[in-house]
């Protein structure tokens, strides 16, 4: 089944310490994106990249960052330099040719910094 | 600065009856826009959209609106079903060589629940 995978779905890590969210998709899409959700806020765009060896800042790069050395993987690192790490974090991915600007979303993988 | 907002947190309606999602967005370069729905602790996934050329794109019980002179749009769902419940987001893009192109910009979502 093709999709797009997020692992772990739960992360916990103190606070200091960099950690690395996974994204994997088998869709043959070419671009992927990194959000983050809060409460009682939409998501965020942290980073996005339309094609393998490229990625531009999204909205909220602060903090992150990501490689994009495959076209079925786009991973994000959350550093120190991150104030507030603590959200949920989704990956998505989007072809140029389909249905222009759909996105389909993995499941998100919760991290928590204490 | 929000480019694109619900207002509305949250929307209860009766099962059977009609769910009307609003969503406003100030930039007027966008020109396609989507509404995604999600459960908790999973991502969102697509719904329905429409393009800037259409005022109306109607799939199933789900209808979404663009009025781009007031830029708003909503999404109704008829007749509304309890497992509707789930928090609804729109989301806006721009066209070929514009900044906001093959980027979606989010509004907060608005939580609708369908009462049985």
């Amino acid at each position: 089944d093709g999709g797009i995978t997020q692992s772990p779905k739960y992360l916990f890590r103190k606070e200091g310490q960099n950690v690395t969210l996974s994204c994997e998709q088998n869709l043959n899409h070419d671009a992927m994106y990194w959000y983050r959700q809060d409460p009682g806020q939409g998501l965020r765009l942290i980073y996005y990249s339309q094609i393998v060896n490229d990625f531009q800042k999204g909205d909220i790069a602060e903090g992150y960052s990501v490689s994009r050395e495959k076209k079925e993987s786009f991973p994000l690192t959350v550093t120190s330099a991150q104030k507030n790490p603590t959200a949920f974090y989704l990956c998505a991915s989007s072809t140029e040719g389909g249905i222009p600007y759909e996105q389909y979303f993995g499941p998100g993988t919760r991290l928590t910094v204490t | 600065d929000q480019q694109v907002k619900q207002n509305s947190p949250s929307l209860s309606v009766q099962e059977g009856r009609i769910s009307i999602l609003n969503c406003d967005y100030t930039n007027s370069m966008f020109d396609y826009f989507l509404w995604y729905k999600k459960y908790p602790a999973e991502g969102p996934t697509f719904l329905i959209s429409i393009s800037s050329i259409k005022d109306k794109n109607e799939d199933g019980r789900f209808t979404v609106f663009l009025n781009k002179s007031a830029k708003h749009l909503s999404l109704h769902i008829v007749p509304s079903q309890p497992g509707d419940s789930a928090v609804y987001f729109c989301a806006a893009s721009g066209g070929w060589g514009g900044t906001s192109y093959g980027k979606l910009t989010f509004g907060q979502g608005t939580i609708l629940t369908v009462h049985p």
